[in-house]
């Protein structure tokens, strides 16, 4: 069994929709938890940063952790067709500024139709 | 400031030949890192660094070897290419929480 696992999709969805993405995990040591966009032919970029259990908004994104499930989500509102690109999870035992290294997903590609 | 900076873009490599891919940042972070990135796989580290003279395994270290003489450069020595070693390479740096990543270097082994 991976560490953490996430559905590659592809996902397509029309503009305007809500989008979830989702991911699990086995080790419950994991305590900091990322989501990532990468567009294509491109490097990965930080979206949403979370420790523990619980919801952070930012804008149209939510992260939410729910951690006695093991299982983290990305919720996108009013997706965008510039939302088209693969989300990566990401997570780690250590906080993250103290060196904490990172498990990622396998990553979900997103296609956000005009 | 540039960012993190990796050269070069695209190599393809003959079975057993070695290359350095190379990894430069302009942010004065402490730690670097070394990932790769097969399709459907994620991204799996490799090596990282905590700052100029020390480096340690990732996830899989084997096949590559890496040092850190300077803050700012990382390199990434790849000796006796194999076929398992086409994929797509990052670069990144971190200073406190956000992971900074390069561009990537796509390699082919054949």
């Amino acid at each position: 069994q991976k560490e953490v696992e996430q559905d590659p999709g592809p996902l397509s969805v029309p503009e305007g929709a809500i989008v979830s993405l989702n991911c699990t995990y086995s080790n419950s040591a994991f305590q900091y938890f990322m989501w990532y966009r990468q567009y294509s032919r491109k490097g990965p970029e930080l979206l949403m940063y979370t420790y523990s259990s619980g919801n952070k908004e930012d804008g149209r994104f939510t992260a939410q952790v729910d951690k006695s499930s093991k299982y983290i989500s990305l919720f996108i509102r009013d997706s965008q067709p510039s939302d088209s690109a693969t989300y990566l999870c990401a997570m780690s035992e250590v906080p993250y500024n103290q060196g904490g290294k990172l498990i990622f997903g396998q990553g979900t590609e997103l296609s956000v139709k005009p | 400031n540039a960012g993190v900076t990796q050269t070069p873009k695209f190599r393809i490599l003959k079975i057993g030949q070695s290359m350095t891919l190379q990894c430069t940042q302009d942010m004065n972070h402490n730690y670097m890192y070394w990932y790769r990135q097969d399709p459907g796989m994620g991204l799996k580290l490799i090596y990282y660094s905590v700052g100029a003279g020390i480096t340690d395994k990732g996830e899989v270290p084997n096949g590559y070897n890496v040092s850190r003489s300077t803050t700012e450069d990382f390199p990434l020595r790849l000796e006796l290419a194999a076929p398992s070693q086409t994929s797509v390479y990052f670069c990144a740096s971190k200073l406190h929480y956000e992971q900074y990543f390069g561009p990537g270097t796509r390699l082919t082994v054949t």
